[in-house]
């Protein structure tokens, strides 16, 4: 079982709409859980960490269910320039970090 | 905000030759520096952890005298590809941490295409 899967998507929204998808992890035992971006041939760049208690950041909102194992992401009102990969990463405990494939966002006009 | 440079961008080099990458962090102290290899559509995959002045430490599957990894100094860190062939063409990212949690930064990456 792969530490991080998350469903590659692609999700195809227009402008506007609220899109959001999750991310399942193995290791019950992480304790940090973080939303990278990545767009096409670059590198990853921190969009936000996500808490236990959900956490919200501009149009951008994380869910953490510790139980369940999931993280969530949420992305409200969405731009053009919101179209990218967004990946799932999760600590495995000793602060290294386990990237899932990514979930990819096209926003349409 | 911390900065992470990563050089080349991309390189093109021929079977069997060796290709050196270099990461540096330009504004703090990177105590331990990653390198991580991305192939299409998959994630990202840790190859190895250095920490200043100490041997890397190389992920399980990962050929340690194939990809070498040096981090002389707290703002610098190297991994060098040798004897390359096609199936390491990838692309390589490299991120450092200055021992603050998980504050890391990732370097551009670079494309590496061994014909």
């Amino acid at each position: 079982r792969k530490e991080v899967e998350q469903d590659p998507g692609p999700f195809n929204v227009p402008e506007g709409a609220t899109v959001a998808f999750n991310c399942t992890y193995s290791n019950s035992a992480s304790q940090s859980f973080f939303w990278y971006r990545q767009d096409c041939r670059k590198e990853p760049k921190l969009l936000m960490s996500v808490y236990s208690s959900g956490n919200e950041d501009g149009r951008f909102t994380a869910q953490l269910n510790r139980a369940s194992q999931y993280i969530s992401l949420l992305i409200r009102d969405s731009k053009l320039s919101d179209s990218a990969t967004y990946l799932c990463v999760v600590d495995r405990n000793d602060y290294k970090l386990s990237f899932g494939a990514g979930t990819t966002v096209t926003v349409r006009a | 905000g911390a900065v992470v440079s990563q050089h080349p961008s991309r390189v093109i080099c021929k079977s069997g030759t060796s290709v050196k990458i270099e990461c540096r962090s330009l504004d703090f102290q990177a105590t331990t520096m990653f390198w991580y290899r991305q192939f299409p559509k998959q994630s990202l995959m840790l190859m190895a952890t250095s920490n200043e002045g100490s041997k890397a430490t190389y992920e399980q599957g990962v050929e340690k005298d194939k990809f070498l990894i040096n981090h002389a100094s707290l703002t610098l860190s190297t991994l060098t590809v040798t004897s390359a062939h096609p199936e390491d063409s990838s692309f390589y990212i490299c991120s450092a941490s200055d021992g603050e949690n998980y504050g890391y930064t990732f370097g551009s990456g670079t494309r590496l295409t061994v014909v």
